[in-house]
């Protein structure tokens, strides 16, 4: 079956403007999550989704960082304002049910490069 | 403050050798820890896992082995394989929640 998807693989953006990350997660899953990999680093928690709310939204760096999640199946995160230390690489992961045990399963990435 | 450490950037192993890759945490609150394997343009992998209540989970060629004491876990993989060449990411979350906590990842190399 069709894994995590994202949309765009890759985005170049000026300093100062918006953009839109787009996760498709499998079908079915309840949990959704999106991480930050920045150079050199591991995913680091973003924000967490239980159907359509943000049950934990904790690791948003500042407010400049939304994610939306509608409908519970498709999500979007959205940054305003970017900043060059926005740029790495955007991963969205889906599970079954929220327990740690349902295993996450990400999907190919969003690199998102500020100039 | 990194509470998961993956203290080896890189590794390289021959090929039917066994590879080790090590893990360190901090937080004794952690009681799931993850291995992901991670190619070049791709998403990470799940590859293992091991809840706190044990010391060992086996799958194949791959071992996870948990040290409560030290605070530390390793994976093992016999025998290493040219295709296992990757990055893998140890993980761990609290309360067997959902947030995962990464360390920077290993680079394994495995030569012909």
């Amino acid at each position: 079956g069709a894994g995590v998807s994202q949309t765009p693989s890759n985005k170049v953006t000026e300093k100062g403007k918006y953009v839109e990350l787009r996760c498709d997660p499998i079908s079915g899953h309840t949990a959704l999550y999106w991480y930050r990999q920045s150079l050199g680093q591991g995913p680091e928690f973003l924000i967490y989704f239980q159907g359509t709310g943000a049950a934990d939204d904790s690791g948003l760096p500042n407010d400049r960082f939304f994610a939306v999640r509608p409908e519970g199946s498709v999500s979007t995160l959205k940054i305003q304002r970017t900043e060059r230390g926005d740029s790495a690489v955007y991963l969205c992961a889906s599970s079954l049910t929220r327990r740690s045990y349902n295993e996450q399963f990400f999907g190919p990435g969003t690199r998102l490069t500020v100039l | 403050d990194q509470q998961v450490k993956q203290n080896s950037p890189s590794l390289s192993v021959q090929e039917g050798r066994i590879s080790i890759l090590n893990c360190d945490y901090t937080n004794s609150m952690f009681d799931y820890f993850l291995w992901y394997k991670k190619y070049p343009a791709e998403g990470p992998t799940f590859l293992i896992s091991i809840s706190s209540i044990k010391d060992k989970n086996e799958d194949g060629r791959f071992t996870v082995f948990l040290n409560k004491s030290a605070k530390h876990l390793s994976l093992h993989i016999v025998p290493s394989q040219p295709g296992d060449s990757a990055v893998y990411f140890c993980a761990a979350s609290a309360n067997s929640g959902y947030a995962l906590n990464f360390g920077k990842g290993t680079s394994l190399l495995v030569t012909p």
